[in-house]
């Protein structure tokens, strides 16, 4: 069984840029979810996909956007990047409404 | 307020010692909860789902309680690969969000 896959591992980007993070989800789960984790905090929610369709949305702003694929991979996309956007980028996938698995994540530095 | 809250450690534990250590939460609307593990600079790993029945896993005892909104997880006869830093974690119904608490740390040493 193939885990959840994300790229690339790091990237580094400066003020203004913008960014596309993937995952590919594990075999058999339907929904993606990504996360945003600062250094010294817990992830926060950024969104949800099931079904290529936004299925929740945190306390982002709509720079921050995604979507998911038939295969249901997904994309992040962060336009118009900011220095506290630098986080550890994380994505999970599940069967709905099942425990989340998390890939290893993007670390993203804004310089 | 954090709808999950933890103290964040690091909890220093002798190694074969029991630690304990809970989290609150503040929105009922949760209606799931779980424990992951974080290593340094890797990805959250599930480690187990929390009932109000309790549940054990091996060396590893997750309870919740409702009426007082906490959740504890207690480790007994800690090794040193127990050493990381330990997410309390909440689920609505519709599962589509986790709601991550800070972490508490723990540090295992011999």
């Amino acid at each position: 069984e193939t885990g959840v896959t994300q790229s690339p591992t790091h990237l580094i980007k400066t003020r203004g840029q913008q960014v596309t993070l993937r995952c590919s989800s594990q075999s058999g789960h339907n929904t993606v979810s990504w996360y945003q984790q600062a250094l010294g905090q817990g992830p926060q929610f950024i969104f949800q996909y099931y079904r290529e369709e936004e299925n929740g949305r945190g306390n982002f702003p709509p720079r921050f956007s995604g979507l998911q694929f038939p295969n249901y991979s997904s994309e992040l996309n962060v336009n118009a990047l900011e220095l506290d956007d630098s986080a550890l980028y994380l994505c999970a996938s599940s069967e709905q409404g099942q425990p989340q698995h998390f890939g290893d994540g993007t670390r993203l530095s804004i310089l | 307020r954090k709808e999950v809250e933890q103290d964040p450690g690091p909890f220093n534990v002798p190694e074969g010692a029991t630690v304990a250590f809970n989290c609150t939460y503040s929105n009922s609307a949760s209606q799931s909860f779980f424990w992951y593990r974080q290593d340094c600079r890797k990805e959250p790993k599930l480690l187990m789902s929390v009932y109000s029945s309790g549940n054990e896993d091996g060396r590893f005892t997750a309870q919740l309680n409702r009426a007082s909104q906490y959740i504890s997880l207690l480790i007994r006869d800690s090794k040193l690969s127990d050493s990381a830093t330990y997410l309390c974690v909440g689920m609505k119904a519709a599962g589509n969000k986790l709601t991550f608490g800070g972490g508490t740390r723990v540090l295992v040493k011999p």
